[in-house]
């Protein structure tokens, strides 16, 4: 059985800190991964997909950058943390490209910047 | 572009009642759709998708959504609520062959009267 993890649960960092967030998938190989973010009580946000290792493809720009080191890794950093960037991000991962793939989602990770 | 729209942001229903939360879907072609559950701080569990066919899908836990082309919809219903079922839920729609764009409606909020 495939299983998704995420480091860390939690983070609570400074304005202007550096970030990184990770997220490792045991059990599939060659999956395609996403990076997500939901701020409070809010909808989903897709920011970056991976369909291979060294290939990240952004969604959308918040000032955050992602990288595939390995096959089974995704990680989200940024050199400087802004108050907008609180909230949850959730790491998933799909079998396969296609419409009718679904995406498993990882526990996340609540990041708070103050 | 493809877009879902959840227009109830809270359903609140007493336990044991049946239950319908509504989605409709804005887009060009065939979509694939899906339904979510977030539990309280955890991340997104899938409950059911719709592949074209049958436009009644059975999900997980007693959950079922119908598909509708001519309604541009994909409501989400169960016969009889539990109190477990307190959670926020989310529509999401897919692109086929373009899978890795998942797209989120804003959500629903379920509560559940004792």
């Amino acid at each position: 059985a495939q299983t998704i993890h995420q480091w860390p649960v939690a983070e609570i960092k400074a304005v202007g800190s550096p970030l990184s967030l990770g997220c490792t998938i045991k059990g599939k190989s060659s999956p395609n991964l996403y990076w997500y973010w939901q701020a409070t009580g809010g909808t989903l946000q897709q920011l970056f997909y991976s369909i291979t290792v060294g290939q990240v493809e952004s969604v959308v720009q918040l000032n955050l950058s992602a990288s595939r080191p390995k096959d089974d890794q995704f990680i989200l950093s940024t050199e400087k943390l802004l108050l907008s960037h609180s909230g949850f991000y959730l790491c998933a991962w799909s079998p396969r490209t296609g419409g009718d793939a679904e995406q498993f989602f990882g526990p996340g990770t609540r990041l708070t910047v103050l | 572009a493809q877009s879902v729209t959840q227009p109830d942001a809270r359903v609140t229903v007493s336990e044991g009642a049946s239950l319908q939360l509504r989605c409709k879907y804005s887009y060009f072609g065939t979509p694939y759709l899906f339904w979510y559950v977030q539990y309280p701080r955890q991340g997104l569990q899938l409950l059911l998708k719709y592949y074209p066919g049958d436009p009644v899908v059975q999900g997980v836990n007693g959950f079922e959504a119908e598909f509708s082309k001519s309604n541009s919809s994909f409501h989400l219903r169960k016969a009889s609520v539990h109190w477990s079922d307190w959670a926020v839920y989310f529509c999401a729609v897919s692109m086929f062959p373009m899978g890795y764009k998942l797209t989120f409606g804003t959500g629903t909020s379920l509560l559940v009267d004792p």
